[in-house]
């Protein structure tokens, strides 16, 4: 069936470094996507989404990268700090049932190192 | 950016209780939340979608009469986890959309001895 996945189950940078998480999905007609960081213990954090007639979206130290020609999303971290050690979703508007459903991919930890 | 709370964040109830896991949207209204449940390490799995005025629909595999779900109203939808055993301790999350983007609350934590 449609999935969405992730390469990387985690991921290891040096503080200051730039951090970038991949995400793989395989349903060609998604028209939305988001980013979404999850502390320990938490809920996840919307950090940003993205519309599928973009190719690039930016915010505060993240950008968001959508290749519809591979199916393929990424996100990433500029300057990363110790404060970005989470669990990173990406997620992809469902399309079956609901329309507002949400389908996840399997995540990447990333451990920002001193 | 639009706020979900849930309560209580984190609950130890004894095996064949219930217990009952509220989620707010706080400054939007939302006539459909989704549960979703947690394994550690795990994403997060969708359970049942929350309609405020109708009835919940459920994933295949989750047991409605074991996961009771109310949308009392716009703002607040109910999950009650009934005769609770230790299998269905978990991380529990429930999300609202507010236009396309959906908001998570913060969790719950559920521990059963």
């Amino acid at each position: 069936g449609e999935s969405v996945g992730l390469h990387l189950p985690t991921l290891s940078v040096q503080e200051g470094d730039n951090s970038i998480i991949n995400c793989a999905y395989s349903n060609s007609a998604s028209d939305y996507f988001i980013w979404y960081k999850q502390e320990s213990g938490k809920g996840p954090q919307f950090i940003i989404d993205i519309r599928s007639n973009m190719d690039k979206r930016q915010g505060q130290r993240v950008t968001v990268l959508l290749n519809k020609t591979v199916k393929h999303l990424s996100l990433q971290i500029a300057a990363t700090q110790p404060g970005d050690s989470a669990v990173y979703f990406c997620a992809e508007k469902g399309l079956t049932g609901s329309a507002r459903q949400l389908t996840f991919g399997s995540g990447t930890q990333l451990t920002v190192l001193p | 950016g639009a706020v979900v709370s849930q309560h209580p964040s984190r609950v130890i109830c004894k095996s064949g209780t219930s217990v009952k896991i509220e989620c707010r949207s706080l400054d939007f209204q939302a006539t459909t939340m989704f549960w979703y449940r947690q394994f550690p390490k795990q994403s997060l799995m969708l359970m049942a979608t929350s309609n405020e005025g109708s009835k919940a629909t459920y994933e295949q595999g989750v047991e409605k009469d074991k996961f009771l779900i109310n949308h009392a109203s716009l703002t607040l939808s109910t999950l009650t986890v009934t005769s609770a055993h230790p299998e269905d301790s978990s991380f529990y999350i429930c999300s609202a959309p507010n236009l396309e983007t959906q908001y998570f609350g913060p969790g719950t934590r559920l521990l059963v001895l």
